[in-house]
């Protein structure tokens, strides 16, 4: 178990620019997640696969955002346009499927986004 | 709509006390509740899951307890240690599916 792993760590950019994340996560897991975690509050879903078929999105996921986890395997989300309320910490989770829909999450450090 | 609710304002406690830290939910009654902790930097770590037929679970000097009438969670740490100086998270999966919601946090401080 290599845990869950995010590329980059850090992520600086200008406001307008796109940005793209990664997130691998452990290998056995089917559930992949990405959050969105500001100072101050706890992490905020944003969307949610279940292999490779992308099941859930909040409100929060504009029309700027797009994830995609081809294959089933890694994911990638992407901003584009990027504005300064982009500034946040992108966190990816992963679990496996149980018998109930309580698995515990295991998350990744996480990509700090800074939008100059 | 549903909330999760965890007290805002940091608990600072000496070493060897123990920590009590709180989670309200209010308008559901979840069927499970899971605790995270999280350090500066870093990402959420599970620590304990809770069903609402468990009114205790237990994991070495970590017990959390699960009150449907008051609609509230505790998470105890006995024999606290500057180590476990972090910021722990209450969260729940909603009905809608199987993201978590998370409450702001509590931050813990143990000082020497």
């Amino acid at each position: 178990d290599t845990g869950v792993s995010q590329n980059p760590r850090h992520k600086i950019t200008k406001r307008g620019q796109n940005v793209t994340f990664r997130c691998d996560p452990i290998s056995e897991h089917n559930r992949l997640y990405w959050y969105r975690q500001t100072l101050g509050q706890g992490p905020e879903f944003l969307t949610y696969f279940q292999n490779e078929a992308q099941l859930e999105k909040s409100r929060l996921l504009s029309d700027r955002f797009s994830a995609e986890r081809p294959k089933g395997s890694f994911s990638t989300l992407e901003i584009q346009r990027t504005e300064q309320g982009d500034s946040a910490m992108y966190l990816c989770a992963s679990s496996s499927i149980g018998g109930a829909d309580n698995q515990p999450q295991h998350f990744g450090d996480g990509t700090r986004l800074s939008i100059l | 709509s549903q909330k999760i609710e965890q007290n805002s304002e940091a608990l600072n406690i000496q070493e060897g006390k123990t920590a009590t830290l709180t989670c309200n939910y209010t308008n559901y009654s979840p069927a499970y509740l899971q605790w995270y902790r999280q350090d500066p930097g870093r990402g959420p770590v599970f620590l304990l899951l809770i069903r609402e037929n468990e009114k205790e679970k237990r994991k070495e000097r970590l017990k959390v307890t699960f009150d449907t009438t008051l609609k509230q969670s505790l998470f105890h740490i006995t024999a606290s240690q500057p180590a476990d100086s972090a910021t722990y998270l209450c969260a729940h999966c909603p009905n809608s599916g199987y993201a978590l919601n998370f409450g702001k946090g509590t931050s813990l401080l143990v000082t020497p």
